[in-house]
């Protein structure tokens, strides 16, 4: 079965400086999704991706965040300048149709780790 | 505000004992309601949801969940509990005119053998 892959598994990251995470969605797939977990907080939605724009984003994801498509593949979330409240499990997801219509595939997630 | 609610953080059983987690939402107009499972170092998984129709969805392995309109409530179940169900059980919700879904807070499922 197909699967949605990230990378890295784990970021361990200083304040203030860049990540970029990594997701390669499902090939058919044609809406992306990233979700955060903050330690023992709910699963959060940060942003969703269709047709090479942003479709919606939360509170949460501010100037800091940047989603791209850089090629066909990848769908990557950029965090510009890390901040200690940034560490958490970033869940990179995808669906063939709107999630209204067709269910999530999520990733295994990456752990980033700020300090 | 839109929420999901699940009343139980850790839920421990035995084998073969009965399953009920709750979920309650909160949500202004028609939704569609899921479960995820999430077994240890693994991925969220969709386990199953519900979009319309018979309120009373069977997913996989053995797990149903009813859609209770008037509560709010969409519970997951399951009659007879294995090892192999140990993992963090998520219920989410999403509107109809929304793309993102919004979760509950998880409740973690350890089954003893």
């Amino acid at each position: 079965e197909p699967e949605v892959t990230q990378t890295p598994s784990h970021q361990v990251t200083q304040m203030g400086q860049e990540v970029i995470l990594r997701c390669v969605p499902i090939s058919n797939h044609l809406y992306f999704y990233w979700y955060r977990q903050i330690l023992g907080q709910k699963v959060e939605f940060l942003v969703s991706f269709y047709n090479n724009e942003i479709s919606e984003k939360s509170e949460i994801f501010d100037d800091q965040f940047s989603v791209e498509r850089p090629d066909g593949s990848n769908f990557t979330l950029k965090i510009r300048s890390t901040k200690l409240e940034d560490s958490a499990m970033y869940f990179c997801a995808s669906s063939l149709r709107q999630a209204i219509d067709s269910p999530l595939h999520f990733g295994n997630g990456t752990r980033l780790t700020v300090t | 505000a839109q929420s999901v609610s699940q009343h139980n953080h850790h839920v421990i059983l035995s084998e073969a004992a009965s399953l009920e987690l709750g979920c309650n939402y909160s949500y202004g107009g028609t939704v569609n309601l899921f479960w995820y499972v999430q077994y240890p170092g693994q991925h969220l998984q969709l386990l199953l949801k519900y979009f319309s129709g018979d309120p009373l969805v069977k997913g996989i392995k053995g797990f149903e969940a009813e859609f209770i309109k008037s509560k709010f409530s969409f519970n997951l179940r399951k009659p007879s509990v294995q090892w192999s169900d140990t993992a963090e059980y998520f219920c989410a919700v999403n509107g109809r005119s929304q793309g993102n879904l919004i979760f509950g807070k998880g409740t973690k499922l350890s089954v003893k053998p």
